[in-house]
């Protein structure tokens, strides 16, 4: 079973709306951790937030924050006022387990191509 | 303050031969992970080293093995290079007991196999 779902493809957002990019994830760990990363076409995976499976609040850094639905296990990003410079993949990543015991191992889901339009 | 550095960028092989990629982690990270990206698809977890050891392994076989270093720095070995073998390196560094949220990526290394 694929324990990180993204089942968007590919999405389209306007230059200045919001947009949410979807991640399902399945796990029996109650702790765990979540994390989005951004890839442009250079390759390089850009951390943007983080969500731990004890967090009370919903994560958010700037413009990004996370939708956590614990019960649905889903862990949506929200990017708010998209930017030209928002055109990228999108990854969705879960580490299992607490660091010094199940290591920091990363599962990555497929991916979201998000392309901006002005 | 230097983040994650591998080196090198591109690297072009032939099938059969051997190849080694490397990997500097962030100042103050003692844990390095690597991952292989294909072309459309999400990256997958290689092994993962910790005070030169492997410490988890991932579903790959035994052509791709590593190494750790007392600087933390890290390498990748890949023998025999087979055609499915081409794709993007990515080395993470993180502190094995430190912050939850810390997983820095370099830039990757793009391996092609002729």
């Amino acid at each position: 079973a694929q324990k990180i779902t993204q089942t968007q493809p590919g999405m389209f957002v306007q230059e200045k709306e919001a947009v949410t990019l979807d991640c399902t994830y399945d796990t029996s760990d109650p702790s765990y951790g979540l994390f989005w990363y951004k890839q442009p076409s250079s390759g390089e995976m850009i951390f943007l937030i983080y969500q731990g499976s004890y967090d009370q609040q919903n994560a958010t850094e700037g413009r990004y924050s996370l939708n956590f639905q614990k019960a649905r296990k889903s862990a949506n990003l929200v990017i708010s006022a998209s930017q030209l410079g928002d055109s990228a993949m999108y990854f969705c990543a879960m580490r299992e387990g607490t660091l010094g015991n199940a290591g920091n191992m990363l599962t990555f889901g497929g991916g979201t191509r998000l392309m901006v339009k002005p | 303050d230097a983040g994650v550095t591998q080196s090198p960028t591109h690297l072009i092989k032939t099938r059969g031969q051997q190849v080694t990629l490397r990997c500097s982690p962030k100042s103050g990270h003692d844990t390095v992970s690597w991952y292989q990206q294909a072309l459309g698809q999400g990256p997958q977890f290689i092994f993962q080293y910790y005070e030169e050891e492997e410490r988890q392994r991932g579903n790959f076989p035994d052509r791709f093995s590593g190494h750790q270093f007392p600087n933390y720095s890290s390498e990748l070995n890949v023998n025999a290079l087979l055609l499915g073998d081409s794709a993007l390196y990515l080395c993470a560094s993180s502190m094995l007991a430190g912050k939850l949220n810390e997983q820095f990526f370099g830039p990757g290394t793009r391996l092609t196999v002729l």
